[in-house]
């Protein structure tokens, strides 16, 4: 049992849908991100979440809107997606600290296929 | 702005035996962190090991360790008496040690490529 579940597993969707990605962590954390995972390329950070206030955004482009309402949970709404979209979408959460043992835990992703 | 290269897309390795992973990162700073993190088919990313830049004691966890050398930035991960459960890719990680407002360089991990660990019966 993964701290850190991500649902659908698996998602296909045309470039005029919209579709979300939800993360829901069960570990008590107080920040949240989302990570781009495309095949042979390393993996990006896209958004972090701070106590549910967004920190940083990665210069992701408007198609990618992220939203957090709770410190447990965090979506990815996507709407008139591109091919080149397609990529394993990986959160992770962390529990914030001074202390330098601040590890980062990650969900199994969703699969998104642009078609 | 940080690199990390891992160099060896693919690596095999035969049941019980060693095998090394290369990792090297570009930065300009002097205090960091990093990781070795572990994807099976899952797709779940779990870290293997983690290394703190000031610490000159190269980490180990069980079958795992690290060589560190930070003059020469290279982060190299040994896995010794490999097993089947080995198998996967594994991503080596830098994390800055310092923060702005906010905390904001929290969890931001730069990643290399990825090497593919296939691990031979």
């Amino acid at each position: 049992e993964t701290g850190v579940t991500q649902t659908p597993r698996h998602l296909v969707m045309g470039m005029t849908n919209k579709k979300s990605l939800k993360c829901e962590q069960h570990l008590g954390h107080n920040a949240m991100y989302w990570y781009k995972q495309s095949a042979k390329k390393p993996l990006e950070l896209m958004f972090v979440y701070n106590f549910k206030e967004q920190t940083e955004n990665n210069s992701v482009p408007s198609r990618f809107s992220p939203e957090c309402p709770n410190s447990s949970h965090l979506f990815l709404h996507l709407h008139t997606l591109q091919p080149e979209d397609s990529a394993l979408y990986l959160c992770a959460s962390s529990q914030r600290s001074v202390a330098t043992n601040e590890k980062l835990f990650f969900g199994s992703g969703t699969q998104l296929s642009v078609l | 702005a940080q690199t990390v290269t891992q160099s060896q897309p693919e690596m095999s390795v035969q049941e019980a035996e060693t095998v090394t992973l290369s990792c090297t990162y570009d930065t300009s700073e002097s205090d960091y962190y990093l990781f070795w993190y572990k994807q099976p088919p899952s797709r779940q990313m779990i870290l293997v090991i983690r290394q703190e830049a000031y610490k000159q004691q190269n980490a180990t966890e069980n079958r795992f360790s690290v060589n560190f050398q930070k003059a020469a930035k290279s982060f190299s991960l040994k896995i010794s008496d490999s097993q089947l459960g080995d198998a996967a890719m594994y991503f080596c990680a830098y994390r800055s040690a310092r923060f702005g407002a906010g905390g904001t360089s929290y969890g931001k991990l730069t990643f290399g490529q990825g090497t593919i660990l296939t691990v031979h019966p």
